[in-house]
């Protein structure tokens, strides 16, 4: 089993709705990480939620953390064309804040205009 | 807050040949990281940098691999005799700032072992 697994792997869906996408991992974590990869691009750090938050807001973007299921959920509202992209979980190791992350398979959203 | 700057955005080499990947920090950094991505696959975290030592490695990082910061400022990733199965992106990454433990990528190197 991997740490890690956004579910779905592949979303598409039509300019001006939300697109949910959903994390599991499965260690203790301190924190929780979402990031963006344009196709050929680096990574964008979105946002990142601790584990002792339950909710967090950044822009268009919703990111929720339910420790006990051991996943997280990232939402965006009002999808745009440019939203387009590939969205990646990620967690540091156990007992650690640090930055050696375990990434996960990620979901390539496309959203059409 | 700004990413890192990596060069070349592009390499295509022979298997055997010997690799080195740059990145740039625009600020006085002392945390990197080396990240690597196979085509279609997870993004995998290969090594850790502080103070000019190796800080954390993970399987992946074996004897091939060796990095460094020779000037102070660029830090490189040479990968010595290339395999095909070296073929990936491969990202430089720095902490940042607040010490939260997001990273902040550059726009990674394209490796192609022929």
């Amino acid at each position: 089993s991997q740490q890690g697994e956004e579910d779905p792997q592949a979303l598409s869906i039509q300019e001006g709705e939300n697109a949910t996408m959903n994390c599991s991992y499965k260690t203790s974590i301190n924190n929780l990480q979402w990031y963006r990869q344009n196709s050929g691009r680096g990574l964008v750090h979105l946002i990142l939620i601790r584990s002792n938050e339950r909710e967090k807001h950044s822009g268009r973007l919703r990111v929720t953390l339910d420790t006990s299921k051991k996943s997280s959920s990232l939402l965006i509202t009002a999808s745009r064309a440019a939203d387009t992209a590939s969205y990646f979980c990620a967690t540091p190791p156990p007992g650690n804040a640090g930055n050696m992350l375990t990434f996960g398979g990620g979901t390539r959203l496309m959203v059409k205009p | 807050e700004p990413e890192v700057t990596q060069t070349p955005s592009h390499q295509v080499t022979q298997m055997g040949q010997e690799v080195i990947l740059r990145c740039v920090p625009i600020s006085n950094h002392l945390y990197f990281y080396w990240y690597r991505q196979i085509l279609g696959q997870k993004v995998e975290f290969l090594v850790s940098f502080y103070n000019n030592e190796i800080s954390e490695k993970s399987e992946i990082f074996d004897d091939q691999f060796s990095v460094e910061r020779p000037d102070g400022s660029n830090f490189t990733l040479k990968i010595r005799s290339t395999k095909l199965e070296d073929s990936a992106m491969y990202f430089c990454a720095k902490s940042g700032t607040s010490g939260t433990g997001e990273l902040f990528f550059g726009e990674g190197s394209r490796l192609t072992v022929l």
